[in-house]
């Protein structure tokens, strides 16, 4: 029943690793987002696909790339990772049309260490 | 770009009190005003959104107001229960057509029982 999944759920990893976070959602929707939540709770989008094509990419260092293979879903990889980047990434999705409701998955926290 | 300001970021209220949270805009296109609440350890969820061509929006405990000449819009609970604990975000959209949600800084609501 869920509607937008995340793995893992906790990530630990020391720096400069690589690591991957992986995100689908069983709703139909033709938009996904990927956001960061730092440690003030401040929620800010890093990406946005509309049927798999890239239509937001905000000022993410290049070691974030997205990939969508699907319309369902929607991975982000980290390359080299530091330690500013540990934060809880979030997954949405949403219909795609204007001001339309964004459904967040339940999070994946990072800790680079 | 958007910006969006939120007060206050805390906000302590006795159980059956109203709890008002109130957010500024910078971009004056700006159209649509979604509010999420997130729980601990979840994703943001949405509660109630306004659209600029409406000046109040009600949806039982729940209601928001939008100030288009202001550039202000708040959130309103009445009748708080403990469940309304959690962190409230307010948004605005910028940048039509992508749906790119700017989000203020959150406001931790703690209902004292």
């Amino acid at each position: 029943d869920t509607a937008v999944s995340q793995t893992p759920k906790y990530l630990v990893t020391q720096m400069g690793n690589d690591k991957s976070i992986k995100c689908e959602q069983n709703l139909g929707h033709d938009t996904m987002y990927w956001y960061k939540q730092d440690s003030k709770k401040f929620l800010k989008i890093m990406f946005s696909y509309n049927n798999k094509e890239l239509i937001i990419n905000e000022t993410v260092p290049n070691r974030f790339s997205p990939k969508s293979p699907d319309k369902a879903h929607l991975n982000l990889h980290i390359n080299s990772l530091e330690l500013g980047d540990s934060a809880v990434y979030f997954c949405a999705s949403s219909p795609g049309t204007f001001g339309s409701e964004q459904f967040f998955g339940p999070g994946t926290r990072l800790t680079v260490l | 770009g958007e910006n969006v300001e939120q007060h206050p970021s805390t906000l302590s209220v006795q159980e059956g009190d109203s709890a008002v949270i109130k957010c500024t805009y910078s971009d004056s296109a700006s159209n649509y005003f979604p509010w999420y609440k997130q729980e601990l350890g979840k994703g943001p969820q949405l509660i109630i959104d306004i659209r600029s061509n409406v000046g109040e929006k009600k949806d039982q405990r729940i209601a928001v107001t939008l100030n288009k000449t202001a550039k202000h819009f708040s959130l309103h609970i009445t009748e708080t229960q403990p469940e309304d604990s959690a962190v409230y975000f307010c948004a605005g959209i910028t940048n039509f057509g992508n749906e790119k949600l700017t989000f203020g800084t959150g406001t931790r609501l703690t209902i004292i029982p």
